[in-house]
């Protein structure tokens, strides 16, 4: 099956600092990933959706500058959160369909546990 | 827009017995997926079980099974024999056909007790 690894799985930075999560599709090749967050004990939010080439497509309510998107390749999305606060500390996993188009499946990378104290 | 609805923050069973966990949702597609993907404690989502809207047949993957009513908007999971290791987090997801898009629901909490 369609393996997507995602790096680091748990991450402490200072306030005020970058944070980069990676996002690696590493049997296929993702020209769309999605980037989520999950709160303790509640449901995954879809932030954006990541498009090889070009530019990420952000839900509603989710700052653009805060949370940068690159997919710089066809195996590869990245996540920076920018100038991290303590009420970004969230745990954030990834997403890549799989190869067969027609069932819609998609695999998810184990997250990343992002503390920013 | 389309939402989905899991009406059970928290269930249990008993090891080997069976378990119905419910999903709702709401949808003006006609094409579209139905998941139900399981969170462990290590937070790993893992695929359990897919339905397409189009076929009546209700899917199911060895223990796993689900009862979809498409006039009623209703896709249950049914774990059988229940066992230790199905302790998790279950969230049902919809996907609109041509989109890989999920809306999860906001999840069941699973606990089998030995």
């Amino acid at each position: 099956g369609a393996v997507v690894s995602q790096h680091p799985s748990w991450v402490i930075c200072k306030s005020g600092t970058s944070v980069k999560i990676e996002c690696r599709s590493l049997d296929f090749q993702a020209t769309t990933m999605f980037w989520y967050r999950q709160f303790p004990k509640q449901s995954l939010m879809l932030m954006a959706t990541s498009n090889e080439g070009s530019k990420a497509t952000y839900e509603q309510g989710v700052e653009k500058d805060k949370f940068l998107i690159n997919h710089a390749s066809l195996t590869l999305s990245t996540l920076t959160v920018t100038s991290a606060h303590p009420e970004d500390s969230s745990f954030y996993i990834c997403s890549a369909p799989g190869t067969e188009a027609a069932k819609n499946i998609q695999y998810f990378g184990a997250g990343t546990r992002l503390s920013v104290l | 827009a389309q939402t989905v609805t899991q009406s059970q923050p928290e269930m249990s069973v008993q090891e080997a017995e069976t378990v119905t966990l419910s999903c709702t949702y709401d949808t003006s597609e006609s094409n579209y997926y139905l998941f139900w993907y399981k969170q462990p404690p290590s937070r790993q989502m893992i695929l359990v079980i897919r339905q397409e809207a189009y076929k009546q047949q209700n899917a199911t993957e060895n223990r796993f099974s689900v009862n979809f009513q498409k006039a009623a908007k209703s896709f249950s999971l049914k774990i059988s024999d229940s066992q230790l290791g199905d302790t998790a987090m279950y969230f049902c997801a919809f996907t609109a056909s041509g989109t890989y898009k999920y809306i999860f629901g906001t999840g069941t909490r699973l606990k089998v007790l030995a």
